[in-house]
């Protein structure tokens, strides 16, 4: 079985200070991995993925994240935060069903961005 | 770009009532998915299908069913809505169901059960 434990439900950081988004997960099996933003009132949209190539990935608005096998961990960060990064994230891990792949979600982590 | 649509933003259904939620999508995608989304539980599975006139049970399909007769539109249905259903229900489809493949989510139907 499989699962992930978002440690932060809260983030609070200052406009152009560090966002760290931190994630750890279980699998029976090399998984893959996502991160997902939800803005308010929106859909999910792909921040970035693992899916075992480069264990530093790179993503859309400045994002990566490292994949830290030895950790289980797959933590989210930003150099400088942007007001319209305040949204909710969310860690998945992917695993393969008999048919079709079956995505676990964290609890999602809330970000606040101060002026 | 993919396009999911789900029929509506916002909805106010009695207990007891027959609900359908609908799902279409624009990218020829073989899988779709049915997910709910609450507050500290991020998103859990319910339904989804693989194919046409496929279905099968996600994490919590208790008191939901599905149906899909044509490839780009999957159907959620409650058959007796209750007021443990009231949250915010995701759509979602994926080319071809790999384990490395993103899945494409609609805007979401917000389910208010009275």
């Amino acid at each position: 079985a499989q699962s992930v434990t978002q440690l932060d439900s809260h983030v609070s950081v200052s406009e152009g200070t560090p966002v760290l988004l931190r994630c750890n997960y279980s699998s029976s099996y090399s998984p893959s991995l996502f991160w997902y933003v939800q803005h308010p009132n929106k859909g999910l949209q792909l921040l970035l993925k693992y899916t075992s190539a480069a264990t530093l990935v790179k993503g859309i608005n400045g994002f990566e994240a490292e994949f830290k096998k030895s950790e289980t961990s797959f933590h989210l960060t930003k150099p400088s935060a942007h007001m319209s990064d305040a949204a909710e994230y969310f860690c998945v891990v992917s695993t393969t069903r008999a048919a079709g792949n079956k995505l676990t979600f964290g609890g999602g982590t809330r970000v606040l961005v101060k002026p | 770009d993919v396009k999911v649509t789900q029929s509506s933003r916002y909805l106010v259904k009695r207990t007891g009532e027959k609900v359908f939620l609908e799902c279409v999508q624009d990218m020829d995608h073989e899988n779709m998915f049915w997910y709910r989304q609450d507050p500290g539980l991020g998103l859990r599975l319910i339904y989804f299908s693989y194919d046409v006139k496929m279905k099968e049970k996600g994490d919590i399909p208790e008191g939901y069913s599905v149906s899909r007769e044509k490839k780009e539109r999957f159907s959620l249905i409650l058959e007796s809505a209750s007021t443990n259903q009231t949250s915010m229900y995701l759509c979602a489809s994926s080319p071809t169901g790999t384990v490395k493949e993103t899945q494409y989510f609609g805007p979401g139907t917000r389910l208010l059960v009275l």
